[in-house]
């Protein structure tokens, strides 16, 4: 069955970097759009970025652009999120979600902390 | 961007009721409408694609209706399982995708 797991979340200070992985099986990973939707505690899905199948594409939110960049590895199934000049309204469980448009199958998820 | 729009922000209803569950669009998204289900400390669950599409595994008792911009789940007969949060999302014209606030489902 389709499995997505997410790693790489801990606790970071204001303006540090961290960078997230979500690792795929159970699908043809290299056919596959994956995005990444955070929620913060206590709120709803906020969608952050996606990444078509082969890399060529990539969008992110207004509220990340510029600061986090989307990146796949075909070959390792796996899907990054390289988070810089972190806020504190970046705090969030991180999911990634396969799908081109809505999303079938969530991991679930990779808490951020961003705290002095 | 399009800003969904929930409705209402939590329903208390009796095991066995039926509920309808409303998301209204702030312009058209036609037909490109999903709805997720999501358990305390559990990821999102895809329910519905393409306004009334049931994903896989989901029971016939969750439909979906509506187009434009205005949307409703419907749970024919609440099971204990279905006590959840409930979202909306477009994918019409994206990036980006937004979701609804969410509707909460608590028992009476």
């Amino acid at each position: 069955q389709v499995q997505l797991v997410e790693s790489g979340g801990g606790v970071v200070q204001p303006g540090g970097s961290l960078r997230l992985s979500c690792t795929a099986s159970g699908f043809t990973f290299r056919t596959s759009g994956i995005h990444w939707v955070r929620q913060a505690p206590g709120k709803g899905l906020e969608w952050v970025a996606v990444i078509s199948y082969d890399g060529s594409k990539k969008y992110y939110a207004d509220s990340v652009k510029g600061r986090f960049t989307i990146s796949r590895d075909n070959s390792k199934s796996t899907l990054y999120l390289q988070m810089n000049s972190l806020r504190g309204d970046d705090t969030a469980v991180y999911h990634c979600a396969k799908g081109n448009s809505y999303l079938d199958s969530w991991g679930q998820g990779t808490l951020v902390t961003v705290s002095s | 961007e399009v800003v969904m729009t929930q409705s209402p922000a939590t329903l208390s209803v009796s095991p066995g009721e039926r509920v309808t569950l409303s998301c209204r669009a702030s312009q058209s998204v036609g037909s490109n409408l999903a709805w997720y289900q999501q358990n305390p400390g559990q990821a999102p669950r895809l329910l519905i694609y393409d306004v009334s599409t049931r994903a896989t595994g989901v029971p016939v008792r969750f439909s979906g209706s509506g187009s434009g911009t205005d949307f409703t789940l419907t749970i024919s007969s609440l099971q204990s399982e279905d006590f959840a949060v409930y979202y909306c999302q477009h994918y019409n014209n994206w990036p980006p995708i937004t979701f609804g606030q969410g509707t909460r489902l608590e028992i009476k």
